[in-house]
């Protein structure tokens, strides 16, 4: 059963860079099929798309957040991870991973995992 | 930095029907790009509820189903029940966004 761990601090200082981590469990991260992304939800706001990867290291970011943030795969570990520099307040968050189909005309992610809170305070 | 918009709230006796609208422009939905929504209990993960516009994952109810025209789309649940109660995101790609977009959410409410 595929399944998807986010891990990393759930506490971070100001203008530091938040890292997070997601372990793939139940399914291979080198599967052609699929493509990984980070979405995140600010409390009690809606679902902000991050970036996606691929595991040959294709990335895709936001255009909001290119210049923060950088995206890479461990195929070994079956794990991808997340960066995200110079972080504020307003980078306080529920970070999801998620395992993403692509194809010409949709973008969609079928499989999240459960979200870890990421608090950005001194 | 949503570009679908969402009605905040809908609500339904049970039983009832509803539907959300989800309305894009010409850079996502309307450039023929596929639609695709989520539910979200509270406290929870999203959960794909449809996608490609009107398929259902395994596990998903029929009640649930969804629509695309033009630049909006529609999910309708239909004999609305109270494990119902959630947040419901639609999401879609934006060419000018180079990735994905999702709308500003709605929450239904079971009364």
């Amino acid at each position: 059963q595929l399944q998807l761990q986010e891990s990393g601090p759930g506490l971070v200082k100001p203008s530091e860079t938040l890292s997070l981590t997601c372990t793939v469990s139940g399914d291979s991260i080198r599967n052609e099929n699929y493509y990984w992304g980070w979405i995140r939800q600010p409390p009690g706001k809606g679902l902000e798309w991050i970036g996606t990867i691929y595991y040959s290291g294709s990335t895709y970011y936001n255009p909001s957040f290119k210049s923060r943030v950088t995206k890479s795969v461990d195929t070994s570990k079956n794990q991808f991870s997340l960066k995200l520099s110079t972080v504020t307040a307003a980078d306080t968050a529920v970070y999801y991973c998620a395992r993403q189909s692509v194809s010409s005309t949709y973008w969609f992610f079928d499989l999240w995992g459960r979200g870890t809170l990421v608090t950005v305070s001194s | 930095q949503s570009v679908l918009t969402q009605p905040p709230s809908v609500s339904g006796a049970p039983g009832q029907r509803v539907t959300i609208s989800c309305t894009g422009s010409s850079t996502n939905i309307g450039a023929g790009y596929d639609v695709h929504w989520y539910q979200q209990p509270p406290g929870t993960a999203p959960k794909l509820l449809i996608y490609v516009n009107n398929n259902r994952p395994s596990g998903v109810p029929d009640r649930f189903s969804g629509s695309k025209s033009g630049t909006s789309a529609s999910l309708a649940i239909s004999g609305l029940q109270a494990e119902d109660e959630a947040d419901y995101y639609c999401q879609s790609y934006d060419r000018s966004l180079g990735g994905s977009v999702f709308g500003t959410g709605t929450k239904v409410t079971v009364l």
